[in-house]
């Protein structure tokens, strides 16, 4: 069955440093997406994206964060300067797209585990 | 907010014990989902029911949906100790939003 992949699956960096968490969506998958989950709390949408750009972002998304898919396959979200408060759980999700532009069912990863020292 | 929120926040309930959870939500939908978290684990996609639908079944899942009352409810019949976990509800609309979670412990 397929599924959709994280790597890595820990990630330790200083505070200050740039990260870069990828994800493997489902081939034939159009739309893409990231949350993130402080231990303890909910999980929170970051960011969705279909055709090559962002389609909605939350307020958590700032000028820090950016995603991408740089080829066929992978999609990264890149925190460019990490903080101590963005130690969490990522995940990324991939679906297709509902009727009507609804959010179908979507698909996670196990996620990348966060911390920022 | 369009938050879907659960609850209760834990339930604890004996193995083959029939497990209901709640969701409340704040303003309209397109449709609702029901997720489950392992510890540690990401989310798994257990149903979803769209704003047109009362009711659905999947196995041991039953969800209804109230979109007058803006709720929805989870029931697990028959509960096994593999079913310890926590449970989301999750609304769409512009963002996809999920609630804080109800966590189950099925006691063996």
């Amino acid at each position: 069955e397929p599924e959709v992949t994280q790597t890595p699956s820990h990630q330790v960096t200083q505070m200050g440093q740039e990260v870069i968490l990828r994800c493997v969506p489902i081939s034939n998958h159009l739309y893409f997406y990231w949350y993130r989950q402080i231990l303890g709390q909910k999980v929170e949408f970051l960011v969705s994206f279909y055709n090559n750009e962002i389609s909605e972002k939350s307020e958590i998304f700032d000028d820090q964060f950016s995603v991408e898919r740089p080829d066929g396959s992978n999609f990264t979200l890149k925190i460019r300067s990490t903080k101590l408060e963005d130690s969490a759980m990522y995940f990324c999700a991939s679906s297709n797209p509902g009727t009507s532009g609804t959010y179908n069912e979507q698909f996670f990863g196990p996620g990348t585990r966060l911390t920022v020292l | 907010s369009q938050q879907g929120e659960e609850d209760p926040q834990a339930l604890s309930i004996q193995e083959g014990e029939n497990a209901t959870m709640n969701c409340s939500y704040k303003t309209s939908i397109n449709n609702l989902q029901w997720y489950r978290q392992n510890s540690g684990r990401g989310l798994v996609h257990l149903i979803l029911i769209r704003s047109n639908e009362r009711e659905k079944h999947s196995g041991r899942l039953r969800v209804t949906l109230d979109t007058s009352k803006k709720s929805s409810s989870l029931l697990i019949t028959a509960s096994r100790a593999a079913d310890t976990a926590s449970y989301f509800c999750a609304t769409d609309g512009n963002q996809f939003y999920f609630g804080t979670g109800t966590s189950l412990t099925v006691i063996p």
